[in-house]
């Protein structure tokens, strides 16, 4: 199946900085979503993007829906050790089609 | 706030054994779904339900079915459970014109 290209897989931070990660797609998709899984734990939704273009914040958390469609990134200002996790991109073509999945980029902060 | 939940946090089996993973939403979503997650390979769809009695393959529905009875409710069925099968197993509801939720999943082990 379709997967999503996301990077870095893996990152290692001190306490404080920014991070930076994204996802790009062969094909466009017409929303992006953006999850963050802690160990032993399900996804959880952090930040939905509907328009190409569009920037959106959620705390600390930016992200936005490439003006192609086909590309997100994800930002995290002054990272704390509560940041540590999987960080999932996924692309959805219409409200009734599965959502599509980056690998994940597994985030570590050292305090 | 939606609820998805999942029968089972941790679950050990026996090769060769029938196992029932049942999945509920309290949102009276339409859309489910089954994924299993594994190291390195991300989140990979087994099943989708669109509808009561609805069902749809995902990208490796081999050795996996699915029964969706009431809205509610998606329940996955290893007929005959293999080590291969051990893994992470995720569900997520999704309303047509919502996001897609998840449950906490279910770590199954099979000996």
């Amino acid at each position: 199946g379709q997967q999503l290209n996301q990077s870095p897989q893996s990152m290692f931070i001190q306490e404080g900085e920014d991070v930076s990660m994204n996802c790009t797609s062969s094909s466009i998709f017409n929303t992006w979503l953006w999850y963050k899984q802690d160990p032993g734990e399900g996804p959880v939704l952090l930040i939905a993007l509907y328009k190409a273009g569009e920037l959106t914040s959620n705390g600390r958390l930016t992200a936005q829906f490439g003006i192609t469609r086909k590309d997100s990134f994800l930002n995290i200002s002054a990272s704390i050790p509560s940041d540590v996790g999987i960080y999932f991109c996924a692309g959805q073509l219409s409200g009734n089609t599965p959502l599509v999945f980056g690998k994940g980029t597994r985030l570590s902060v050292i305090a | 706030d939606v609820k998805v939940t999942q029968s089972s946090r941790y679950l050990v089996k026996r090769t060769g054994e029938k196992v029932f993973l049942e999945c509920v939403q309290d949102m009276d979503h339409e859309n489910m779904f089954w994924y299993r997650q594994d190291p390195g390979l991300g989140l990979r769809l087994i099943y989708f339900s669109y509808d009561v009695k609805m069902k749809e393959k995902g990208d490796i529905p081999e050795g996996y079915s699915v029964s969706r009875e009431k809205k509610e409710r998606f329940s996955l069925i290893l007929e005959s459970a293999s080590t291969n099968q051990t893994s992470m197993y995720l569900c997520a509801s999704m309303a047509f014109t919502d996001t897609q939720y998840f449950g906490p999943g279910t770590r199954l082990t099979v000996l």
